[in-house]
């Protein structure tokens, strides 16, 4: 099985240019999540969707974030404009309602340096 | 969510038993105890969850105190693979609550 794929990797930009990270959850996984983890900290919630619905985007900074899930599989994170503040990785993760546990599986992120 | 605490880190020797700690005094009755785990340059993966009772799987154990206020995270042998930062999480049963990933702890593994 196939697990969650990020790309790119690593993204180098200059501040106030915009980016945009892409997402491929497993597949049937109805659960999707963007966190952002900076260096040196754990992985912080940005967004969450329930198939196509965003149930939960509350620490999205939605004057310059955006993110979104068409057809409730793929998912995009957009910044626009970038601040040096936003240099972090940002990983995806998906996790399917019938497995009990609620595990959540994590792609290998996407590295952004903001210069 | 509930706060977890965790050291900032331990050391252990290879093939010897890393037991991880982590308190959670302030732990509810729905509330379940997940660890995950992020190798260097990796997405965090689960190790092990459990409620009550302790949990054995291929990759580790979990034991819960009886008043649920701790627990331990234990790596039977440890390998060089098994370095990484290990985060204790509390999860409400329902699932629909998100992860909260405090800083963890960084376990060093020497040959």
């Amino acid at each position: 099985e196939a697990g969650v794929v990020q790309s790119p990797r690593y993204k180098i930009i200059e501040k106030k240019q915009p980016v945009a990270f892409w997402c491929n959850p497993i597949s049937g996984h109805n659960t999707l999540y963007w966190y952002r983890q900076n260096l040196g900290q754990g992985p912080e919630l940005l967004i969450r969707y329930e198939n196509e619905e965003a149930v939960d985007d509350s620490q999205l900074p939605k004057d310059r974030f955006s993110a979104e899930r068409l057809k409730g599989v793929d998912s995009t994170l957009k910044i626009q404009p970038a601040e040096l503040g936003d240099s972090a990785v940002y990983l995806c993760a998906s996790s399917a309602r019938r497995d009990r546990s609620y595990e959540q599986y994590f792609g290998p992120g996407t590295r952004l340096t903001v210069t | 969510d509930a706060k977890t605490t965790q050291p900032n880190s331990m050391e252990s020797n290879e093939e010897e038993p890393v037991h991880l700690p982590c308190n959670h005094s302030t732990i509810s009755g729905t509330d379940y105890i997940h660890w995950y785990r992020q190798l260097p340059s990796q997405g965090p993966e689960y190790v092990i969850h459990g409620l009550t009772s302790n949990v054995n799987n291929r990759m580790a154990s979990l034991a819960i105190a009886e008043d649920r206020k701790s627990s331990t995270l234990i790596l039977h042998r440890a390998t060089l693979r098994d370095a990484a930062v290990y985060y204790c999480i509390l999860r409400d049963k329902s699932g629909y609550s998100t992860l909260t990933f405090g800083k963890g702890t960084m376990l060093l593994v020497s040959p």
